[in-house]
């Protein structure tokens, strides 16, 4: 079965530093999303996109959050200046067709570590 | 803004018995659906419930949805070791078509 695969699996770096997490999405699928998830916590939404732009984002995805699909297969979540608080596990999600409607795949995470 | 919560928390079983998870949300859905997460991986989608149905089944699966009640339930029945994991409920965000997740409950199923 087709996945979500995302790169690092682990990611360790110290507080102001930048940081960009690497996603391939599933080939044909049209939307694309992060999520992240803090050790014992809800998963948050932070961002959705489609047809090479944000169409959704959340309160989380502030100005230190930036996405961009460089190729036609990576799918990229950038923090510009990591924070203490930035520590949580990635998910990156996408989707076949119309958003409501479909079924998410997600990757395995990427688990980031802010010292 | 929050829409789906689970309930209970956490949930510890014999195998072989039934679980039952339970959704609460607040705003008006077109759907809802129901995911698995194994320790430390992603989300699998387990099953997509429409809000003109009012259960639905898949392999051992059953999930109910009372619109009236804004409430789903999931239940697993003749539970195994290998259904240990978190179990979250998705809705559509309020205003917007985006997933929402709950917390999760929490499933321990001892051989």
């Amino acid at each position: 079965e087709p996945e979500v695969t995302q790169t690092p699996s682990h990611q360790v770096t110290q507080m102001g530093q930048e940081v960009i997490l690497r996603c391939v999405p599933i080939s044909n699928h049209l939307y694309f999303y992060w999520y992240r998830q803090i050790l014992g916590q809800k998963v948050e939404f932070l961002v959705s996109f489609y047809n090479n732009e944000i169409s959704e984002k959340s309160e989380i995805f502030d100005d230190q959050f930036s996405v961009e699909r460089p190729d036609g297969s990576n799918f990229t979540l950038k923090i510009r200046s990591t924070k203490l608080e930035d520590s949580a596990m990635y998910f990156c999600a996408s989707s076949a067709e119309d958003r409501v409607w479909e079924k998410l795949f997600f990757g395995s995470g990427t688990q980031l570590s802010v010292l | 803004s929050q829409q789906g919560e689970e309930d209970p928390q956490a949930l510890s079983i014999q195998e072989g018995e039934n679980a039952t998870m339970n959704c609460s949300y607040k705003t008006s859905i077109n759907n809802l659906q129901w995911y698995r997460q194994n320790s430390g991986r992603g989300l699998v989608h387990l099953i997509l419930i429409r809000s003109n149905e009012r259960e639905k089944h898949s392999g051992r699966l059953r999930v109910t949805l009372d619109t009236s009640k804004k409430s789903s339930s999931l239940l697993i029945t003749a539970s195994r070791a290998a259904d240990t994991a978190s179990y979250f409920c998705a809705t559509p965000r309020s205003g917007y078509s985006t997933l929402t997740f709950g917390k999760g409950t929490m499933l321990l199923v001892s051989p």
